[in-house]
């Protein structure tokens, strides 16, 4: 069975940093993409970061490009996102996402963990 | 960017009867669109992807339709486990993946 489980999370300072793990098990996680996708405190989904099987390609949401660096480890079956220089509006749950394989859509999710900027 | 839209805001329905959702993309994202449902509390859980692909698991009651910029998600007999959010998402031009603001599905 498919478990992602997300970790890393909790309140912090604005302009200060955090990261996040995703740990991957019951698939082999060397063969999927994986995605960071955001969610503010009653509102939408936001598509945060992706990042190929090897780490060759990596993209990022405007909103985030510059502060967060999107990672991935294969031999530990872990995914991580730094988050840099964070702002109120940045407070979410963070969810990794696994890419589907044939599509670009999002088959496994974890159940996300919790980021909240405040002074 | 691709905006997605999605209407109605909020659909009430008695259960049993029949759900239609509603997504439309800004501009043409061919048949590269996925639904996913949101309860409380929980993560999204992908429904269908490719337009009309149900995902592993998901009760053929809910199906996909629709290319383009319209497409339909019908739930043909509203079970108590499906009310919740429905969110469509497209990536057919990414970066970046873009999601529907959502339509809550409630009880009438």
């Amino acid at each position: 069975e498919v478990h992602l489980v997300e970790s890393g999370g909790g309140l912090v300072q604005p302009g200060g940093s955090l990261r996040l793990s995703c740990a991957a098990s019951g698939f082999t996680f060397s063969s999927y993409s994986m995605n960071w996708v955001r969610q503010a405190p009653g509102k939408g989904l936001e598509w945060v970061s992706y990042i190929s099987i090897f780490s060759s390609t990596i993209y990022y949401a405007d909103s985030v490009k510059g502060r967060f660096t999107i990672s991935r480890d294969n031999a530990k079956n872990s995914l991580y996102l730094q988050i840099n220089s964070l702002r109120a509006e940045d407070t979410a749950v963070y969810y990794c996402a696994r890419g589907e394989y044939s599509s670009g859509s999002f088959d496994y999710w974890g159940q996300g963990t919790l980021v909240t900027v405040s002074s | 960017e691709i905006v997605m839209t999605q209407s109605p805001a909020t659909l009430s329905v008695s259960p049993g009867e029949r759900a239609t959702l509603s997504c439309r993309a800004s501009q043409s994202v061919s048949s590269n669109l996925a639904w996913y449902q949101q309860k409380p509390g929980q993560a999204p859980r992908l429904l269908i992807y490719d337009a009309s692909t149900r995902a592993t698991g998901i009760p053929a009651r809910f199906s996909g339709s629709g290319s383009g910029t319209e497409f339909t998600l019908t739930i043909s007999s509203l079970q108590s486990e499906d009310f919740a959010v429905y969110y469509c998402q497209q990536y057919n031009n990414w970066p970046p993946v873009t999601f529907g603001p959502g339509t809550k599905v409630d009880i009438k």
